[in-house]
């Protein structure tokens, strides 16, 4: 049960895009399509931007989309907006009924 | 509208309990699955533990094992979690949320526990 691995941070300007990625392994991320994404304002409950890989839930914007390669699942955020500054969280289904998240990326936009 | 409402949080000494509630509202409460999620001060989110429709799978995080029961009540629309043996990496915000599999479509606002003498 180990932590998804993602990156500390990373940054971009208004209108850009940036990834952030969340690499596990064969036994998490790499075998199952069960990956989703967490957006966390500070103070705030965690909100649900991803699921399945690449799904939408409704009333999320469609500048947010998500894929995977193999162990690595990776979150695209495009025309980065001020109110994306937020912490991000990967998720995967990891066998056995146990859930494992990711250390967390804190984006800020410039 | 969906309301999931964390309780029992609070201040305890390391090797006491405390019981976390989940009160929830707005959803079909007996067709989900449920999971506690926690959040260490300015740390990441890990997920604890989670509990089938009918109470009959549960499953936790190796870390608390043998040490935190989950458990519901489908009649009250309440997801619990009996916490024992505490110890100071215990402490953190305790979420509830609704699991699809796992994709947490629904959560509450969080209840702190500190464990500390």
């Amino acid at each position: 049960q180990s932590a998804l691995t993602q990156p500390a941070s990373v940054s971009g300007s208004p209108g850009q895009s940036i990834t952030i990625s969340c690499t596990g392994t064969s036994s998490d991320v790499g075998s199952y399509n069960r990956v989703s994404w967490y957006q966390q304002h500070p103070g705030k409950a965690p909100k649900l931007m991803i699921y399945e890989v690449s799904k939408r839930p409704s009333g999320v914007s469609n500048r947010f989309s998500g894929s995977k390669s193999g162990n690595t699942a990776s979150l695209a955020i495009s025309g980065l907006q001020a109110e994306d500054e937020a912490d991000y969280y990967c998720c995967s289904y990891a066998g056995s009924g146990t859930v494992v998240f990711g250390g967390g990326t804190k984006l800020t936009v410039l | 509208e969906v309301q999931l409402v964390e309780s029992g949080g609070g201040l305890v000494q390391p090797g006491g309990s405390l019981r976390l509630s989940c009160a929830a509202s707005g959803l079909t409460f007996s067709s989900y699955w449920m999971s506690w999620v926690r959040q260490a001060p300015g740390k990441g989110l890990e997920w604890v533990a989670n509990i089938k429709q009918d109470g009959s799978e549960k499953y936790y995080v190796d870390s608390v094992k043998g040490r935190f029961t989950i458990s519901r009540d489908n009649a009250k629309n309440s997801v619990y979690l009996q916490m024992n043996s505490l110890r100071a990496e215990d402490t953190a915000v305790y979420y509830c949320a609704s699991d699809g599999g796992p994709l947490f479509d629904n959560w509450g606002q969080g209840t702190l526990v500190t464990v500390s003498s």
